[in-house]
């Protein structure tokens, strides 16, 4: 099973800064890594799929990057309505996977 | 537009079944894999399986072989989802999603859209 670690667990920023969120796979998933956003009470939404191509409707700031078994999510400048619970996936290897989770918080 | 709509939260007992429900719209049912995905409280989400609805196959994470039955009604375009033997740790908010993120005429293999969950609570 691959395991995705997501740091940090918690990121306090304050609007219009940039965020910074990172997944670490156990082995390399390829480019094949997806990032959700999940506000309370609602569904996890696509943002960001095959590492680094936005969703449609999801804003420029949203961007994806990295390869193998390191990738981050940037969040150019943050708008209040980006504070959330953020997941990383892959579904190279059975069974899929989800990083644990960074809490995006307003600082 | 594409939608998928779950049935409305349950409380059952330990030992006890509960059967999830995932109504399709906007689209066609029978082209698309449904996955469930379930969340408890404080933890990270965890994928349970998938039910191809044009065929029935189905396939399921280790952690719930035995436990799990995932079918569908083509006729009704919805999906189920049934745990058998529930235990505390079974409560959690239960997702079903469609493996088919469409762009420009192409789609892919990532969870869009979801379904709004239902939240499965195991309590004696």
């Amino acid at each position: 099973e691959i395991v995705l670690t997501q740091s940090p667990a918690t990121l306090s920023v304050s609007p219009g800064e940039r965020a910074t969120l990172s997944c670490r796979a156990s082995q390399s998933v390829n480019n094949y890594l997806a990032w959700y956003q999940q506000k309370p009470g609602q569904a996890p939404r696509l943002l960001i799929y095959d590492t680094s191509s936005r969703a449609t409707g999801i804003p420029a700031r949203f961007s994806g990057s990295g390869s193998g078994t390191d990738f981050t999510l940037t969040i150019s400048s943050l708008e209040p309505e980006d504070f959330a619970l953020y997941y990383c996936h892959q579904r190279t290897n059975w069974p899929i996977t989800f990083g644990q989770g960074t809490r995006l918080e307003i600082k | 537009q594409v939608q998928l709509l779950q049935s409305g939260a349950e409380v059952k007992k330990p030992g006890a079944s509960v059967k999830v429900s995932c109504m399709a719209s906007g689209y066609t049912f029978t082209a698309f894999y449904i996955h469930w995905v379930r969340q408890a409280p404080g933890q990270r989400l965890e994928w349970m399986g998938w039910i191809n609805p044009s065929t029935g196959d189905t396939k399921h994470a280790q952690n719930f072989q035995g436990r799990v039955t995932m079918t569908r009604d083509t006729s009704i375009s919805t999906a189920y989802m049934e745990l058998s033997r529930l235990r505390s740790d079974d409560t959690a908010i239960y997702f079903c999603a469609r493996e088919g993120y469409c762009t420009n005429g192409v789609c892919l293999h990532w969870f869009d859209p979801w379904g709004q969950g239902t939240l499965v609570t195991v309590s004696s």
